[in-house]
């Protein structure tokens, strides 16, 4: 069963428009953390955060914000004021206590930013 | 300000023939992984490492080996190169303490034709 479960596989904006990116998880343990990636068209993975399953803080960073709900098991992503830059795949990945920490990711979602 | 370097790049193999994706970063971590990005998929996890002397296989080991002789390098062989391998292959590596970030490598683009 897919762990991760990134339902958008497309999205495309205007630069300046907000763009929310969803992720769903599964799990059973009462620990564990989450992870977004950005994979731009260079084809690298870049880090961008990480959250633990005791810390459901709202998160703002710049342009990003990340909004992490323990009762809908949802870890969304928000890029405000989009920006050609902004284009590429971003991943939700998820690390489990009971999988030995290793990463699972979703499919991906592939935003395109047109200016 | 290396980080993961991986090599090559770019490699075109024949069915049946074998090589080996190098990786190695400089950061000293103890944790190092190799996964295989499928067009329009999430990354899945072939093998990873713990530490040099230890590796453990992932999601879908089967047609890879790997070693680790040394913190630094992580290694990824194919015996016998098949189409299902054509792929996109990450190498990542992270510090002590797992839940910690992965640091990925630029990826190896293998086509099996």
């Amino acid at each position: 069963a897919q762990k991760v479960t990134q339902a958008q596989t497309e999205i495309s904006v205007v630069e300046k428009e907000d763009v929310t990116l969803d992720c769903v998880y599964e799990t059973r343990d009462t620990t564990y953390y989450l992870f977004w990636y950005k994979q731009p068209p260079s084809g690298e993975l870049v880090f961008l955060i990480r959250r633990n399953s005791f810390d459901e803080q709202n998160e703002i960073s710049g342009r990003y914000s990340w909004n992490f709900q323990k009762s809908t098991s949802s870890f969304n992503f928000t890029i405000t004021a989009s920006q050609v830059v902004d284009s590429a795949v971003y991943f939700c990945a998820l690390s489990e206590v009971s999988n030995d920490y290793k990463l699972s990711f979703g499919a991906g979602t592939t935003v395109t930013v047109r200016a | 300000n290396a980080g993961v370097t991986q090599t090559p790049k770019f490699r075109i193999l024949k069915i049946g023939q074998s090589m080996t994706l190098q990786c190695a970063q400089d950061m000293n971590h103890n944790y190092m992984y190799w996964y295989r990005q499928d067009p329009g998929m999430g990354l899945k996890l072939i093998y990873y490492s713990v530490g040099a002397g230890i590796t453990d296989k992932g999601e879908v080991p089967n047609g890879y080996n790997v070693s680790r002789s040394t913190t630094e390098d992580f290694p990824l062989r194919l015996e016998l190169a098949a189409p299902s391998q054509t792929s996109v292959y990450f190498c990542a590596s992270s510090p002590l303490g797992r839940h910690q970030p992965q640091h990925f490598g630029d990826g190896t683009r293998l086509s099996i034709l």
